[in-house]
């Protein structure tokens, strides 16, 4: 079946640092691939998304490539704040659900 | 506009309970999901109900069921509870059944606590 493995945490950062959280998949056909973000005390929010080969994902200063080659999607941030503290999480969908990644929980520090 | 809400926001029950979760997905969405998030894990997939029909369930066992109302509004019940039930459910509405190319927006969640 469908599955997710993203990079295990926790990630703690200083601010302006370079954030990359790493993700793979296994799927059949070709999935559209997600990342959501879950912020303290809020719930899931798609942060950006690439439904085919070669494209790249953005939103908010965040980006990720869907590499199918590599079966791959990671997301990136060439420079973080203390407001990207969060829970990421690497998803995809084939049809009608999603498959989620265990979750990556990122800290950043001023 | 008003987004996914659930009902209740926190909701405690002992072993062999039974539990009814709600949600009220996005004025115009017809499609609710539903989702459970083990604390440290991904939210793993539990129903897709589309225009009042099951359109997909996950590998949960059979005390988990749900429904969709003429109104689009959705419920999870859980029968039979046990300690491992104890999670944070999702509610999830999107305006198709399909999803690859639709966005899902999420709820905040319903966290059970199982004693």
């Amino acid at each position: 079946g469908d599955s997710v493995t993203q990079m295990e945490g926790p990630v703690t950062l200083s601010e302006e640092a370079f954030l990359t959280i790493n993700c793979t998949y296994t799927a059949t056909g070709y999935p559209s691939l997600f990342w959501y973000v879950q912020y303290p005390g809020e719930g899931l929010q798609l942060l950006l998304k690439a439904t085919k080969a070669d494209d790249k994902g953005s939103n908010k200063g965040f980006e990720a490539t869907y590499r199918k080659e590599t079966t791959s999607f990671h997301l990136e941030k060439g420079s973080v704040q203390v407001s990207d503290s969060a829970v990421y999480f690497c998803a995809l969908s084939n049809d009608y659900k999603l498959s989620f990644g265990a979750g990556t929980t990122v800290t950043v520090r001023a | 506009d008003a987004g996914v809400t659930q009902s209740p926001t926190h909701l405690i029950k002992t072993r062999g309970q039974h539990v009814t979760l709600r949600c009220s997905p996005i004025s115009g969405h017809k499609s609710v999901s539903w989702y459970q998030q083990v604390l440290g894990q991904g939210p793993q997939f539990i129903f897709q109900y589309y225009e009042k029909e099951e359109r997909g369930r996950g590998n949960f066992p059979d005390r988990f069921s749900a429904r969709q109302f003429p109104n689009y509004s959705s419920e999870l019940n859980v029968n039979a509870l046990l300690l491992g039930d104890s999670a944070l459910y999702l509610c999830a509405s999107s305006g198709t059944s399909g999803i690859r190319f639709a966005e899902q927006f999420f709820g905040p969640g319903t966290r059970l606590t199982v004693l």
